[in-house]
């Protein structure tokens, strides 16, 4: 079956440092999202990305993040200066152009450690 | 704005208990809602949904019936296994546009002991 990939599983970096987060969606896919959850809280939205660019963003999304889809096939995540908050689970999601929305397809997420 | 509340966990049961998690929303307009299932160490999955108000979404024996009037949309299963041990959140999706992004609540963790 296919699947939604993510790497790294877990990445620890020092504060300050630049952070990529990679994911392979499900390749007949056309929306992509990122969601991140922090340790005892809520999964929380940042990104939705369409066509090339983004279709919504959460406040959280700040000048500091940063998407791109550099090939046919991944789709990124950029923390341009990470700092201790931005310690978290992200998850990388995507769905079919047609089909329910809301139905997202979830990696297993990469857990992201800044020192 | 959009919001989602699910009872506060971590909820254990002994094997073939009934399982109650609430859940309610606030919306505007008419969301579409869903139950996502985390397994240990997996992403999230989703479980069951429903579309409309007195939709009754079900799936591996869990089932979850969308109320408007109570803007609720608990999640319920007669016997759980401690298989079902896992993370559950409810979500919504604001409206049915496509990559709008979906709202979840704080997940409920689920332990089911034999």
């Amino acid at each position: 079956e296919p699947e939604v990939t993510q790497t790294p599983s877990h990445q620890v970096t020092q504060m300050g440092q630049e952070v990529i987060l990679r994911c392979v969606p499900i390749s007949n896919h056309l929306y992509f999202y990122w969601y991140r959850q922090i340790l005892g809280q809520k999964v929380e939205f940042l990104v939705s990305f369409y066509n090339n660019e983004i279709s919504e963003k959460s406040e959280i999304f700040d000048d500091q993040f940063s998407v791109e889809r550099p090939d046919g096939s991944n789709f990124t995540l950029k923390i341009r200066s990470t700092k201790l908050e931005d310690s978290a689970m992200y998850f990388c999601a995507s769905r079919p152009t047609m089909g329910p929305p809301g139905e997202l397809f979830f990696g297993e997420g990469s857990r992201l450690t800044v020192l | 704005g959009n919001s989602v509340t699910q009872m506060e966990g971590p909820v254990t049961l002994s094997e073939e208990a009934f399982l109650t998690i609430n859940c309610t929303y606030t919306a505007t307009g008419y969301p579409s809602l869903f139950w996502y299932v985390q397994y240990p160490g997996e992403g999230l999955q989703l479980l069951l949904k429903a579309t409309k108000a007195d939709d009754k979404g079900s799936n591996k024996g869990f089932e979850a019936t969308y109320r408007k009037e109570t803007t609720s949309f608990h999640l319920e299963k007669g016997s759980v296994q401690v298989s079902d041990s896992a993370v559950y959140f409810c979500a919504l999706s604001p409206n049915n546009q496509a990559g709008t992004a979906l709202i979840f609540g704080k997940g409920t963790t689920l332990s089911v002991s034999s």
